[in-house]
């Protein structure tokens, strides 16, 4: 069974890098093609996809952060990890990382293929304040 | 990207009754869409994917319908531990969320 775990520091200071790291276990994170990918949700408000990095370290970013972020891939260790620079009190949320099973493919209209996220982790929360 | 537009935005209910949440699309997605369960403190829980397909150990009282722009998720007879928040989401874009509250 495939779990996954953020950790990283609870607090950082305004106009520092938020670094997560989210570990897997029970799979290999370079088996099955899959995305791996950082979802954040605000205090009391919906989830907002930060980006995804495949396997073989495509990564794709929300536009409205792709200035400030950057995931990257460790297959020897089984990681994925997560870097936000210049963060303000507008990055307080909780992060959470998930295996993403978007495919590669588009069907014959045109849609890329998109079965969900499966497994998630617990998430962590992340107060940006000094 | 695609909008996500669910409504309502939040519903009350009583435990065994049926309710419908409703994701449209602002284009066309196929069958392309996924539900999620959260509670208070916890993690988003898939549901459903591909507008229909339970996700394995998720109960039947779940059900998914839609495709193209159009989509709900139905809950045939609410259980006290469905009391809870619901994202549809596609690719990158979630829905707003609907909060189910008694």
């Amino acid at each position: 069974q495939v779990q996954m775990q953020e950790s990283g520091p609870g607090l950082v200071k305004p106009s520092q890098t938020l670094s997560l790291t989210c570990t897997v276990s029970g799979d290999s994170i370079n088996s099955g093609g899959y995305y791996w990918s950082w979802i954040r949700q605000h205090p009391g408000k919906g989830l907002e996809w930060i980006g995804y990095i495949h396997y073989s370290g495509s990564t794709d970013y929300n536009p409205s952060l792709k200035s400030r972020v950057t995931i990257s891939v460790d297959t020897s260790n089984n990681h994925f990890s997560l870097k936000l620079t210049s963060v303000t009190a507008a990055d307080t949320a909780v992060y959470y990382c998930a295996r993403d099973l978007r495919d590669d493919y588009y069907d014959s209209s045109g849609h890329r293929k998109d079965y969900g996220m499966d497994v998630w982790g617990q998430g962590t929360t992340v107060t940006v304040s000094s | 990207d695609t909008q996500l537009t669910q409504s309502p935005s939040s519903l009350s209910a009583s435990e065994g009754d049926r309710v419908t949440i409703t994701c449209r699309a602002s284009q066309g997605i196929s069958s392309f869409l996924a539900w999620y369960q959260q509670k208070p403190g916890k993690a988003p829980k898939l549901l459903i994917y591909a507008a229909s397909t339970l996700q394995s150990g998720v109960p039947s009282r779940f059900s998914g319908s839609g495709s193209g722009t159009d989509f709900t998720l139905t809950i045939s007879s609410l259980q006290p531990e469905d009391f809870a928040t619901y994202y549809c989401q596609y690719l990158n874009t979630f829905g707003q969320g609907t909060k189910l509250e008694i």
